[in-house]
């Protein structure tokens, strides 16, 4: 089965401060993505990143970036000097490779609140 | 880029009734449609997997005849919330699929029982 661990249920912080995400999956395919989204609160799922089992390279997106350890199953996500327009709920989900399918199983989201 | 769209992207209708929400595709076919349903501060969960002429696959504990679900092209799949209660009050948001590349979510609809 496949399940996806988001232990943090809020953050709060200050505007400039780095915050980092954390993301912990379960399965059992050796092959799989690994994908983050935010839901501000227009309820729209914004997509940020999608990143393959095979490939545990770290990415940098302007003031997102990512930290992939498969021998931890870990995949979290930082945002360094937040800004108030970061406050949004970060949802981490895991999809299986084979087939195409794009089935999704979501944490249960961290909402983060950047403060002025 | 690939873009879904959903309609209504908001509903407020009365304890009883029946409402469609639709979930098109702009610019690409979409092979296969998901359905996820979020509660208020709760995560998403997929309700059903719909294919292009078949039917749907619903996810364990999602009632098949209350909701509804065509998907009778490539670019428009339809949930319908049957005899809807005031739980059912949710925000409904469709994903689509292309045969190859990633899935695009819709916007969602937010939908209010009375």
């Amino acid at each position: 089965a496949q399940k996806v661990t988001q232990a943090q249920t809020e953050i709060s912080v200050v505007e400039k401060e780095d915050v980092t995400l954390d993301c912990v999956y379960e399965t059992r395919d050796t092959t799989y993505y690994l994908f983050w989204y935010k839901q501000p609160p227009s309820g729209e799922l914004v997509f940020l990143i999608r990143r393959n089992s095979f490939d545990e390279q770290n990415e940098i997106s302007g003031r997102y970036s990512w930290n992939f350890q498969k021998s931890t199953s870990s995949f979290n996500f930082t945002i360094t000097a937040s800004q108030v327009v970061d406050s949004a709920v970060y949802f981490c989900a895991l999809k299986r490779a084979q087939g195409g399918s794009e089935k999704l199983v979501f944490g249960k989201g961290t909402k983060l609140t950047v403060n002025p | 880029g690939a873009v879904v769209s959903q309609h209504p992207s908001w509903v407020i209708c009365k304890s009883g009734t029946s409402v469609k929400i639709e979930c098109r595709s702009l610019d690409f076919q979409a092979t296969t449609m998901f359905w996820y349903r979020q509660f208020p501060k709760q995560s998403l969960m997929l309700m059903a997997t719909s294919n292009e002429g078949s039917k749907a696959t619903y996810e364990q504990g999602v009632e098949k005849d209350k909701f509804l679900i065509n998907h009778a092209s490539l670019t428009l799949s339809t949930l319908t919330v049957t005899s809807a209660h005031p739980e059912d009050s949710s925000f409904y948001i469709c994903s689509a699929s292309r045969v190859i590349g990633g899935g695009q979510f819709g916007p969602g609809t937010r939908l209010t029982v009375l």
